[in-house]
């Protein structure tokens, strides 16, 4: 079984500022863990994502999330929050390579930037 | 490269309507492919997962129906459309030989129904 929990449902941050988008996550197996978002009316485009590789995980746009297995996070982070960024963060957990339907979405986190 | 492909964009449906949206995939071979909906202040829901030509399996009873007639084409049904139907409509793909389990999403499709 697996299971994640995005921690904040909206985030608000001013423009310039850092951005912390968290997650935790369940797994009996050895996860694959991805941070997408999502523009309004647009599909999923992947941010990131964590394979068993380095526990940090670089990505596009300047995003970041470290895998911490003794806390069982992955939270998504970013030094300076610029207004395109604004959007909806989804976390998925999936088990390492048994593919189908095995994944599972976090319920997002809408990010507000303030300029 | 890939594309995925998935059309209309957006369409507005009376009650009781049919529906059909249509999804390809473009620079693969026998993918996986996902139906997922996406309602108004909810995350994503799991409708319909393929992994190959006319093998669809239903992740939770509904209206909706889906079918693939050919391997790269995904086509998601409703036969009488309900007022519940209405949302964001997501198709993606996955390469059937990754264990990374990357989805890779379409633009979606927006369905009002009236």
């Amino acid at each position: 079984a697996q299971s994640v929990t995005q921690l904040d449902s909206h985030v608000s941050v001013s423009e310039g500022t850092p951005v912390l988008l968290r997650c935790n996550y369940s797994s009996s197996y050895s996860p694959s863990l991805f941070w997408y978002v999502q523009h309004p009316n647009k599909g999923l485009q992947l941010l990131l994502k964590y394979t068993s590789a380095a526990t940090l995980v670089k990505g596009i746009n300047g995003f970041e999330a470290e895998f911490k297995k003794s806390e069982t996070s992955f939270h998504l982070t970013k030094p300076s929050a610029h207004m395109s960024d604004a959007a909806e963060y989804f976390c998925v957990v999936s088990p390492w390579g048994t593919g189908r339907r095995a994944l599972t979405f976090g319920s997002g986190t809408r990010l507000q930037v303030q300029p | 490269s890939q594309t995925i492909h998935q059309w209309p964009a957006t369409l507005v449906q009376p009650v009781g309507s049919p529906l059909s949206l249509e999804c390809t995939v473009e620079g693969t071979s026998n993918p996986n492919l996902y139906w997922y909906r996406q309602a108004a202040g909810r995350g994503l829901q799991l409708l319909f997962y393929s992994v190959g030509i006319g093998q669809i399996s239903s992740e939770v009873p509904q209206n909706l129906s889906a079918s693939r007639p050919q391997d790269r084409q995904f086509i998601l049904s409703s036969k009488k459309l309900l007022l519940s139907d209405s949302g964001f409509y997501l198709c993606a793909w996955r390469e059937a030989a990754s264990g990374a389990n990357v989805l890779t999403f379409g633009a979606g499709s927006r369905l009002t129904v009236l």
